[in-house]
């Protein structure tokens, strides 16, 4: 099966440490994007790549986000100084260039003590 | 401000009848709408989708309805099946290139009785 993995699935760490996920989106797919699901809430968009080109920023991603797709394959999503808000599932999901549907991956649940 | 909105957090259908799933949006902008299924420990699965030059989309049991004038769209899936139980998320759209992040709601909870 090709589709969208994250790794890793959960991550527990402490108030203050710096966190990295990373996404592996299916391999046609242009289009990668990284949203973020509370308790409750449906998924929030923080960003999108298309190819290695960041074109898009929610407000949601603060100077304490960074993402990257550094060969227009795989990318990272870092948090650094991590607050307990931070705590929430992050999605990944991509697309083909000119397709609206895009397919997520089964995301990675960031638990901040 | 929530720009996509369910307001059905559950939704609780016999199994075998028609389970209807509604959504509204207030941005105009909003040209693409998708609905997405997601189980527990899961990430969303793409069901169906419709632009908004159409008014209804059919794929099997699942049919999206579009009434632009109102802002309102629904997920009819007939018949209703135990494994379609879960949340049920509607997600639209800004470009019609889908270059944009989606905008979801908060999700409607389906559960089918047997």
């Amino acid at each position: 099966d090709t589709g969208v993995s994250q790794n890793p699935r959960h991550k527990i760490t402490k108030r203050g440490q710096n966190v990295t996920f990373r996404c592996d989106p299916i391999s046609e797919h242009n289009r990668l994007y990284w949203y973020r699901q509370t308790l409750g809430q449906g998924p929030e968009f923080l960003t999108y790549f298309q190819n290695e080109a960041q074109l898009e920023k929610s407000r949601l991603l603060s100077d304490r986000f960074s993402a990257e797709r550094p060969k227009g394959s795989f990318s990272t999503l870092e948090i650094q100084r991590t607050e307990q808000g931070d705590s929430a599932m992050y999605l990944c999901a991509s697309s083909r260039l000119t397709w609206n549907e895009q397919f997520f991956g089964p995301g990675t649940r960031l638990t901040v003590l | 401000d929530q720009q996509v909105k369910q307001n059905s957090p559950s939704l609780s259908v016999q199994e075998g009848r028609i389970s209807i799933l509604n959504c509204d949006y207030t941005n105009s902008m909003f040209d693409y709408f998708l609905w997405y299924k997601k189980y527990p420990a899961e990430g969303p699965t793409f069901l169906i989708s419709i632009s908004s030059i159409k008014d209804k989309n059919e794929d099997g049991r699942f049919t999206v309805f579009l009434n632009k004038s109102a802002k309102h769209l629904s997920l009819h899936i007939v018949p209703s099946q135990p494994g379609d139980s879960a949340v049920y998320f509607c997600a639209a759209s800004r470009s019609g290139g889908g270059a944009d992040g989606l905008t979801f709601g908060k999700g409607t909870h389906l559960i089918i009785q047997p």
